[in-house]
C-alpha cells in the first residue's frame, strides 16, 4: 500500500523567513496530493493541493512542487506569519479515495 | 469551501459503555466519509471507509464489531464506539467527499475520554 514519509518533524523559522516541508510517497499511482494544516484541538484543513498531471501549485503564500519520477512533493511558505505556527501534513490519494498522511511536520513562527 | 461538522465535540464516557460520534456534511451531499483516530503528536491513521447505503470498509487492525460505523444517508455517517475502554480515548476525526473529485473536507473532530 501506499507510504509517506514527511520531513522535518519539526521546524522553527524567523517570521518572514520561508519554510520547506518535504514528502515522499511509495505508490506510483498515486495521483492527487493535499496538504493540510492542524491546530491544537482541530480537524485538519485544506490549504492547497496538486494533481500528478501538474508540476507546481501556488495560491498567495502558499506553494506545493511535484516530482513524479522522484515522487518528492513540497510545500514552501514564505514571508511566514505567526499564524502560521501549526502541524502541517502531507498526504497521498490511494486506491479507493484513501488518503494515506504523513506524520506531520510542526512548524513555529519565531517573532 | 464545504463544511463537516462533527457532535460531540468533547465526549467523557465510562468504561464499558457505548458512545456514538456524528459526521455529518452541512452543504453537500457526501456519497463517501472516513473516519480517523489520532493520537496525541500523531498522525490520523484512517479506521474505515463509509460508503452510503453499503457495509462500512475496516482497515486492518480496526475491529468492525467494537467501531460500529453507519451511513443511513447522504449527509450523516455515524461512529458508535461500543464497551468504550481508556485505550480508546482519542481523538476522532471524519471526514467527507462527492463522487468524483478528489477533495475531503474534514470535520472538527470528536475528542473521546474513557474513564
Amino acid at each position: 500500500g501506499e507510504n509517506v514519509e514527511q520531513h522535518p518533524s519539526t521546524l522553527s523559522v524567523q517570521e518572514g523567513d520561508s519554510a520547506v516541508i518535504k514528502c515522499t510517497y511509495s505508490d506510483s499511482a498515486s495521483n492527487y496530493f493535499p496538504w493540510y494544516k492542524q491546530e491544537l484541538g482541530k480537524g485538519p484543513q485544506l490549504i492547497i493541493d496538486i494533481r500528478s498531471n501538474v508540476g507546481e501549485k501556488k495560491d498567495q503564500r502558499i506553494a506545493v512542487t511535484l516530482n513524479k519520477t522522484a515522487k518528492h512533493f513540497s510545500l514552501h511558505i514564505t514571508e511566514t506569519q505567526p499564524e502560521d505556527s501549526a502541524v502541517y501534513f502531507c498526504a497521498a490519494r490511494a486506491v479507493h479515495d484513501k488518503i494515506i498522511f504523513g506524520k506531520g511536520t510542526r512548524l513555529h513562527i519565531l517573532p | 469551501g464545504a463544511v463537516v461538522s462533527q457532535h460531540p465535540s468533547r465526549v467523557i464516557c465510562k468504561s464499558g459503555t457505548s458512545v456514538k460520534i456524528e459526521c455529518r456534511s452541512l452543504d453537500f451531499q457526501a456519497t463517501t466519509m472516513f473516519w480517523y483516530r489520532q493520537f496525541p503528536k500523531q498522525s490520523l491513521m484512517l479506521m474505515a471507509t463509509s460508503n452510503e447505503g453499503s457495509k462500512a470498509t475496516y482497515e486492518q487492525g480496526v475491529e468492525k464489531d467494537k467501531f460500529l460505523i453507519n451511513h443511513a444517508s447522504l449527509t450523516l455517517s455515524t461512529l458508535t464506539v461500543t464497551s468504550a475502554h481508556p485505550e480508546d480515548s482519542s481523538f476522532y476525526i471524519c471526514s467527507a467527499k462527492l463522487a468524483g473529485v478528489y477533495e475531503q473536507y474534514f470535520g472538527p473532530g470528536t475528542r473521546l475520554t474513557v474513564t
